[in-house]
């Protein structure tokens, strides 16, 4: 069975640029998070999408982070425009659910630099 | 929050050595799951304990839940270098959980 695939897996623009970053889920799993990692830290959530729909985004910084899961198998996080402080791992994860606190699995990571 | 807190951030040991991780949290919970982060990977799960089991065993692994003071601790047995990594745990509610800062285990060959 494949895992949670992340690409790119590194990244490196400039201050005031775009970005973006894509997750393939592992099949079936219907839940999928956005986590962004900064060095020496652990996981903080960005958003949580159940199938299609975003059930929890209450960490996403709207002003210059969207996502989107069209169809509810990819997802697509985008930073416009990007700061320096966004420099860190972006990971996806996905589950079968969240009801019952489910085993996340994770892909690989993004990791961001912005100059 | 049910953020976990892992205590110590380092631990540093001999292979062939036991380590042994410790993890706090403020709420009630369903389960709690413990992580693995190699460095510069992603996170891979090792074991989950729901929260009516006291004690649970995943090959040299041994984790508990003591729901009552809202703590719990992973014991590796004979560690190896490839034990190395960043030890996380995450204390599960009904919608989500939150990662603690973790663990810094260095094995030493």
């Amino acid at each position: 069975e494949a895992g949670v695939v992340q690409s790119p897996r590194y990244k490196i623009i400039e201050k005031k640029q775009p970005v973006a970053f894509w997750c393939n889920p592992i099949s079936g799993h219907n839940t999928l998070y956005w986590y962004l990692q900064n060095l020496g830290q652990g996981p903080e959530l960005l958003i949580r999408y159940e199938n299609e729909e975003a059930v929890d985004d209450s960490q996403l910084p709207k002003d210059r982070f969207s996502a989107e899961r069209l169809k509810g198998v990819d997802s697509t996080l985008k930073i416009q425009p990007a700061e320096l402080g966004d420099s860190a791992v972006y990971l996806c994860a996905s589950s079968t659910g969240t009801a019952q606190g489910e085993t996340q699995y994770f892909g690989p990571g993004t990791r961001l630099l912005v100059l | 929050s049910q953020q976990g807190e892992e205590d110590p951030q380092a631990l540093s040991i001999q292979e062939g050595e036991n380590a042994t991780m410790n993890c706090s949290y403020k709420t009630s919970i369903n389960n709690l799951q413990w992580y693995r982060q190699n460095s510069g990977r992603g996170l891979v799960h090792l074991i989950l304990i729901r929260s009516n089991e006291r004690e649970k065993h995943s090959g040299r692994l041994r984790v508990t839940l003591d729901t009552s003071k809202k703590s719990s601790s992973l014991l590796i047995t004979a560690s190896r270098a490839a034990d190395t990594a960043s030890y996380f745990c995450a204390p599960a509610g009904f919608n989500k959980f939150y990662f603690g800062s973790g663990t810094k285990l260095n094995v030493k060959p």
